[in-house]
């Protein structure tokens, strides 16, 4: 299996609302990450875990809070959002933190999110 | 913070034709990756790069680690209408972190 699943596909949410992004793999990999991606824009590293450990936070806003439960999921909560927070948000893991292949990251689809 | 320069933005050509594009740094790298993102997707790894001069195919993709570490292109020869997307060079240096281009979006007219 050597594919990273996201769900949900799409998100529509208020700005009082809470809600989850999840994202999975099965690949053994050691390090997952979450980015988020402006229309016609690059990714935008948000978090890194390392063997389910946070190890970069990209001083996102705590209104974005990243879980680690297992080696095979993360999660990305969700809570007062502002319709700025718009965007693709993109998982992708690689197998190892430290050094190549570290930089082999392989992505999920997205989950599409609009904060109304 | 490192910066990629990566051009053409974007680019117009008719099926059949070549492909060239790449990015360059101030910076040296350790590391060079290409991915493509079709839309509506995640991006998808095409190349990895890991040696000063490393010269690499992917089917009809070639790309290379330029010999100064701070540049890298990517070759599509023979375009087809599902080469459409955008390419983003990716390079890593010493701190684990990847840094992304801007992207070039190719169009492919059939």
């Amino acid at each position: 299996d050597t594919e990273v699943t996201q769900t949900p596909k799409h998100l529509v949410m208020g700005m009082t609302n809470k809600k989850s992004l999840k994202c999975e793999q099965h690949m053994g990999h050691r390090a997952m990450y979450w980015y988020k991606q402006k229309a016609k824009k690059p990714p935008e590293l948000m978090f890194v875990y390392s063997y389910e450990k946070l190890s970069i936070n990209e001083s996102v806003p705590s209104r974005f809070s990243p879980e680690c439960p297992n080696s095979s999921l993360l999660n990305l909560h969700l809570h007062a959002l502002q319709p700025e927070d718009s965007a693709l948000y993109l998982c992708a893991s690689s197998h190892d933190p430290f050094g190549p292949p570290f930089y082999e990251q392989f992505f999920g689809p997205g989950t599409r999110l609009t904060v109304l | 913070g490192q910066q990629l320069n990566q051009s053409p933005q974007s680019m117009f050509i008719q099926e059949g034709e070549d492909v060239s594009m790449n990015c360059t740094s101030s910076s040296i790298f350790n590391t060079w990756l290409w991915y493509k993102q079709d839309p509506g997707e995640g991006p998808v790894l095409l190349i990895a790069l890991y040696k000063a001069g490393e010269l690499t195919s992917n089917g009809r993709l070639t790309a290379q680690f330029g010999i100064t570490r701070k540049d890298s292109f990517l070759n599509i020869s023979a375009s087809i209408p599902s080469d459409v997307g955008i390419y983003f060079c990716l390079s890593g240096g010493s701190n684990y972190k990847l840094t992304f281009g801007k992207g070039t979006l190719l169009t492919v007219n059939p």
